[in-house]
């Protein structure tokens, strides 16, 4: 499975933009991008999956590249309860996946 | 609330008693999946089932965890003679794998287990 690299932490405010970016050089052809969630005692939440170009549902937009070997997370208008950690996977689902968590980025939303 | 049920919620034993888990999936999903978290860290794959089949079950942690999904609906994790160790918290994913899709995995609660 592709090895991502995402930043440690990121410090935003209440109503900004966050854009969270997450490399992956040795994305495979068949891999998909999956993004999730994580507040503390609860188990991680699906947010957004993409294969390339854009995605975007209620929650978060995807950006992936035309090289695909990174994505980035944006998150639109930042509200407290967005503090939590994000994780980025890459995968290729139908052969029995079983995702890599890395360590993931810790947001922090200041009022 | 994604769906997938995990009881119990909290667990405290003392060291060397065994342990069990239970997840309820997604009444649908045909993949059910273990993993582990521990403070600070990012979940860790143990072991995966399509329906009643354990497809994979190489990185369970010993010979001392095992896992059932006997009907092909919910499943157990145990834990035999637990450990200090052993503390963490036990998420289950649940998945429907069909042709064209992406076997997108919703995770449960999970079960956090304390050895004292």
């Amino acid at each position: 499975l592709a090895k991502t690299t995402q930043p440690i932490s990121m410090d935003s405010y209440e109503g900004q933009e966050v854009n969270i970016t997450c490399s992956h050089n040795n994305i495979a052809t068949n891999d998909y991008i999956t993004w999730y969630q994580q507040f503390p005692s609860q188990g991680p939440r699906f947010i957004i999956q993409g294969y390339k170009t854009k995605v975007t549902n209620e929650v978060a937009s995807l950006f992936i590249p035309a090289d695909r070997k990174s994505s980035t997370l944006s998150l639109p208008r930042v509200s407290l309860s967005d503090t939590a950690v994000y994780y980025c996977l890459v995968g290729y689902n139908n052969a029995g996946n079983m995702l890599t968590f890395g360590g993931g980025t810790r947001l922090m939303v200041k009022p | 609330d994604t769906g997938v049920s995990q009881n119990p919620r909290h667990k405290i034993t003392k060291r060397g008693q065994n342990v069990t888990f239970r997840c309820d999936p997604i009444s649908e999903h045909n993949r059910l999946y273990w993993y582990r978290q521990t403070l600070g860290q990012g979940p860790e794959f143990l072991t995966y089932f399509q329906n009643e089949a354990q497809l994979e079950k190489s990185r369970l942690l010993s010979d001392r965890f095992s896992a059932e999904r006997p009907k092909g609906s919910f499943s157990t994790l145990e834990i035999q003679r637990t450990e200090q160790g052993d503390s963490a918290m036990y998420l289950c994913a649940s998945s429907l794998l069909e042709t064209g899709s992406t076997d997108t995995q919703y995770f449960g609660p999970g079960t956090r287990l304390t050895v004292l």
